[in-house]
């Protein structure tokens, strides 16, 4: 069983609707951080998280650490909202991030 | 500042050929690692450094070297290329050990033939 679990793994929404990325781990973090990749492009940093909840734009990422549980949320979702969105926590002795394996976000027009 | 710059974008290998990806970053992090990123998997980690002079390995480092003769470089070399290294490579670094900001390159996508 892979370390760090995300749903779903393909999304399609339509312009404007409200979304949710899930991201499970099964071992103790110290952070976890949520990533965006286009088609093609390189990998962007979204958020980093230890605790509680962040907000950047139409952009939410809240944490449970007590349940092993993170949620990416987009507000009234845009088709330039289309990407891979990864999750990665910082955990173990070496202190590396591991990473999922990506939800396809695709919002159309 | 321009962050992580990963050079070539994209290259093409002959199995048995050698190259080196190219990563350098101008922030100043002791941090840096290389990934691979495999469809249908997550990025997995191939060699990371803590520090000019500081290698050490990551879940899959058969086939590659590295090294980190200076804080700003951290090169990758594929000693002898075989198919099962196509695939897409980042580089990324961080001030403090990913527990705080990530950054990545823009990737290298590498087709051994």
């Amino acid at each position: 069983k892979n370390e760090v679990e995300q749903s779903p793994q393909n999304l399609t929404a339509q312009e404007g609707e409200f979304i949710t990325i899930n991201c499970s781990y099964s071992v103790g973090i110290s952070a976890l951080h949520w990533l965006q990749q286009h088609p093609g492009g390189g990998i962007v940093s979204l958020f980093m998280l230890s605790s509680g909840k962040k907000k950047h734009g139409r952009l939410i990422a809240t944490i449970n650490i007590q349940e092993k549980h993170s949620s990416l949320h987009i507000t009234a979702s845009h088709p330039r909202d289309s990407a891979v969105y990864i999750c990665a926590v910082l955990s173990g002795s070496a202190r590396q991030l591991t990473f999922g394996s990506g939800t396809q976000l695709t919002v159309l027009p | 500042n321009a962050g992580v710059t990963q050079t070539p974008k994209f290259q093409v290998l002959k199995t048995g050929q050698s190259m080196t990806l190219q990563c350098a970053q101008d922030m100043n992090h002791e941090y840096m690692s290389w990934y691979r990123q495999d469809p249908g998997m997550g990025l997995r980690l191939i060699h990371y450094s803590v520090g000019a002079g500081i290698t050490d390995q990551g879940e899959v480092p058969n086939g590659y070297n590295v090294s980190r003769s200076t804080t700003e470089d951290f090169p990758l070399r594929l000693l002898s290329a075989a198919p099962s290294q196509t695939s897409v490579y980042f580089c990324a670094s961080s001030p403090t050990g990913w527990s705080t900001e990530a950054f990545f390159g823009q990737g290298t996508r590498l087709t051994v033939v």
